[in-house]
């Protein structure tokens, strides 16, 4: 079955900590991207990528690091930077063409201790 | 500066009757929509798109219209079934021959809730 798989389903960070998420797909799908969740909002844009070893800020990239190294994989850290990391985070994925929806893994909840 | 704005936080529907959910955009750029249905603790699934070159455009029980000279978009599902009873978002894109990498802005959510 194609798809993207986020893990973990729920991550617990201490306070000053570093945290990565995993975002892997099987769609052989050429973009990728982060975006943040918080209750009663719509999802806003992290960070995204077209092609391995190149991606580019989104609307909320302050506190957020990517990587690019291989087609499938789109990890997402969250930095210590980051000052209100409590959300929920979705990855996603598309041809990154015109006229082409995204979509998305299940999510990973990312909690403060 | 929201772009997209999805004004009803929540919508209640009874059982075989029509939901209509709508959207209103700022950006007259943007060319492509899409709405997604999203469960709590899931991803959003995509359930349909609009190109801005047509004005409505259907799939099942849903159906997307689009008025560009309002830059306001809806969508209909008829009949409502309780399974529909989730969040919906809309969702917009400017196509730029394929160097937008198909960025989507979305809006807050409508919460639709259809009673059996």
């Amino acid at each position: 079955d194609g798809g993207i798989t986020q893990s973990p389903k729920y991550l617990f960070r201490k306070e000053g900590q570093n945290v990565t998420l995993s975002c892997e797909q099987n769609l052989n799908h050429d973009a990728m991207y982060w975006y943040r969740q918080d209750p009663g909002q719509g999802l806003r844009l992290i960070y995204y990528s077209q092609i391995v070893n190149d991606f580019q800020k989104g609307d909320i990239a302050e506190g957020y690091s990517v990587s690019r190294e291989k087609k499938e994989s789109f990890p997402l850290t969250v930095t210590s930077a980051q000052k209100n990391p409590t959300a929920f985070y979705l990855c996603a994925s598309s041809m990154g063409r015109d006229n082409q929806p995204q979509h998305f893994g299940d999510g990973t909840r990312l909690s403060i201790l | 500066d929201q772009q997209v704005k999805q004004n009803s936080p929540s919508l209640s529907v009874q059982e075989g009757r029509i939901s209509i959910l709508n959207c209103d955009y700022t950006n007259s750029m943007f060319d492509y929509f899409l709405w997604y249905k999203k469960y709590p603790a899931e991803g959003p699934t995509f359930l349909i798109s609009i190109s801005s070159i047509k004005d409505k455009n259907e799939d099942g029980r849903f159906t997307v219209f689009l008025n560009k000279s309002a830059k306001h978009l809806s969508l209909h599902i008829v009949p409502s079934q309780p399974g529909d009873s989730a969040v919906y978002f809309c969702a917009a894109s400017v196509n730029a021959g394929g160097t937008s990498y198909g960025k989507l802005t979305f809006g807050q959510g409508t919460i639709l809730t259809v009673h059996p």
